[in-house]
């Protein structure tokens, strides 16, 4: 399949603290990208990380990939209330035209 | 870059209706897709457009969706006799062509079936 399942399901933090979201998939993967969708909203692109990088930086945000473990993860560092959001990770494989999206994991930052 | 713009964004119609809405993609994405989104889950892929040509349709798409992509601009999304269990958020997105392209989604049309 070539979903992304995200872990854990739900995370609460507290303003300023960092937040890891983690995502393992089953295919070999060409890139592998998060999204966010605030509520009621659609999902808006965040980072993507191609299969030959390992870390990639955009602001306040980290991603890294393990193409051996097929997994990958999303740090947010300094969370703010605003980066309350469920986040998706969607691996794509080769020559694929399309992204499949697990549950998410459902981030709360309290102020 | 105007973004995604789907229309309506809320529509609550009677089992039995028909409904259709609209997504206008950014002017320059050639690829298309619409997904569907229940509370709590993420959104699972509907059918997806390259140009005017749907070139794949999820079999979660009963005999009763059908979309269409006339000229390769618009696209409209037809749900006929509809059923409680088609309330969900309806959403669209576009791409360019190239590996990797992300996609951008419009906000969505919330489908409320009484």
């Amino acid at each position: 399949s070539q979903q992304g399942e995200e872990d854990p399901q739900a995370l609460s933090i507290q303003e300023g603290e960092n937040a890891t979201m983690n995502c393992s998939y089953k295919t070999s993967i060409n890139n592998l990208q998060w999204y966010r969708q605030n509520s009621g909203r659609g999902l808006v692109h965040l980072i993507l990380i191609r299969s030959n990088e390992r870390e990639k930086h955009s602001g306040r945000l980290r991603v890294t990939l393990d193409t051996s473990k097929k997994s990958s993860s999303l740090l947010i560092t300094a969370s703010r209330a605003a980066d309350t959001a469920s986040y998706f990770c969607a691996p794509r494989m080769d020559s694929s035209y399309k992204l499949i999206f697990g549950s998410g994991t459902r981030l709360l930052v309290r102020p | 870059d105007t973004g995604v713009s789907q229309n309506p964004r809320h529509k609550i119609t009677k089992r039995g209706q028909n409904v259709t809405f609209r997504c206008d993609p950014i002017s320059e994405h050639n690829r298309l897709y619409w997904y569907r989104q229940t509370l709590g889950q993420g959104p699972e892929f509907l059918t997806y457009f390259q140009n005017e040509a749907q070139l794949e349709k999820s079999r979660l798409l009963s005999d009763r969706f059908s979309a269409e992509r006339p000229k390769g601009s618009f696209s409209t999304l037809e749900i006929q006799r509809t059923e409680q269990g088609d309330s969900a958020m309806y959403l669209c997105a576009s791409s360019p062509t190239g590996e990797g392209s992300p996609l951008h989604f419009g906000n969505g049309t919330r489908l409320t079936v009484t």
